[in-house]
């Protein structure tokens, strides 16, 4: 059963505009969540988080927002550039033994068209 | 470059052998992870070594195995290998295991099992 959900495999946008990308979670008890975004022949690189302690997140132009109750958050890209095409995974980890294993969705494609 | 190195790039075998993918995490970093990615699937955890140490275990098949050495390098045999196993498998470190250290992955191993 996933416990991380992106509902959308994929997402266009234009170039400027704003691309929204938004995951699921089932788990209660997860309390940090990352965005990882991998370009092809690539692995997953780091690209921002954010705690359960807040509700948004801010990073030049991208925007992590959380909303607990709805065990929900999103990515906010703004404005979107041709060099964000690439693929986007939602993460959530908890406390387990001691360490913080993120568990991840199966990524959505940003394709920004020029 | 995420300063995590994965060898091979690639690696096609038959049903029944068994493989070594190597890791050499981030200099410095004390935590490795392993994450197998199949076919439309997300980032599947499966095993995490801290300084030598198991830590955590995932998804892990009964059928795979992985150490880390006293160089913090990293190794995970997958044994007796079956098509299902074909997947990408990628190696993160990490300098701790809390939750403000964000995963660094390598470039991935892309299995072939034919």
């Amino acid at each position: 059963d996933q416990q991380v959900k992106q509902n959308s495999p994929s997402l266009s946008v234009q170039e400027g505009r704003i691309s929204i990308l938004n995951c699921d979670y089932t788990n209660s008890m997860f309390d940090y969540f990352l965005w990882y975004k991998k370009y092809p022949a690539e692995g997953p690189t780091f690209l921002i988080s954010i705690s359960s302690i807040k509700d948004k997140n801010e990073d030049g132009r991208f925007t992590v927002f959380l909303n607990k109750s709805a065990k929900h958050l999103s990515l906010h890209i703004v404005p979107s550039q041709p060099g964000d095409s690439a693929v986007y995974f939602c993460a959530a980890s908890a406390a387990s033994g001691g360490s913080y294993i993120p568990t991840f969705g199966r990524g959505t494609s940003l394709i920004v068209h020029p | 470059d995420s300063g995590v190195t994965q060898t091979p790039k690639h690696l096609i075998t038959a049903t029944g052998q068994r493989v070594t993918l190597r890791c050499s995490p981030r200099s410095g970093d004390l935590s490795v992870y392993w994450y197998q990615q199949s076919l439309d699937q997300g980032l599947q955890f499966l095993i995490q070594y801290y300084n030598g140490e198991e830590r955590a275990k995932g998804n892990i098949l009964e059928r795979f195995s992985a150490q880390q050495f006293p160089d913090l390098h990293s190794e995970l045999n997958l044994s007796s290998l079956e098509l299902g196993d074909s997947a990408l498998y990628f190696c993160a470190s990490s300098g701790a295991t809390g939750r403000n250290s964000p995963l660094h992955f390598g470039n991935g191993t892309r299995l072939t099992v034919t």
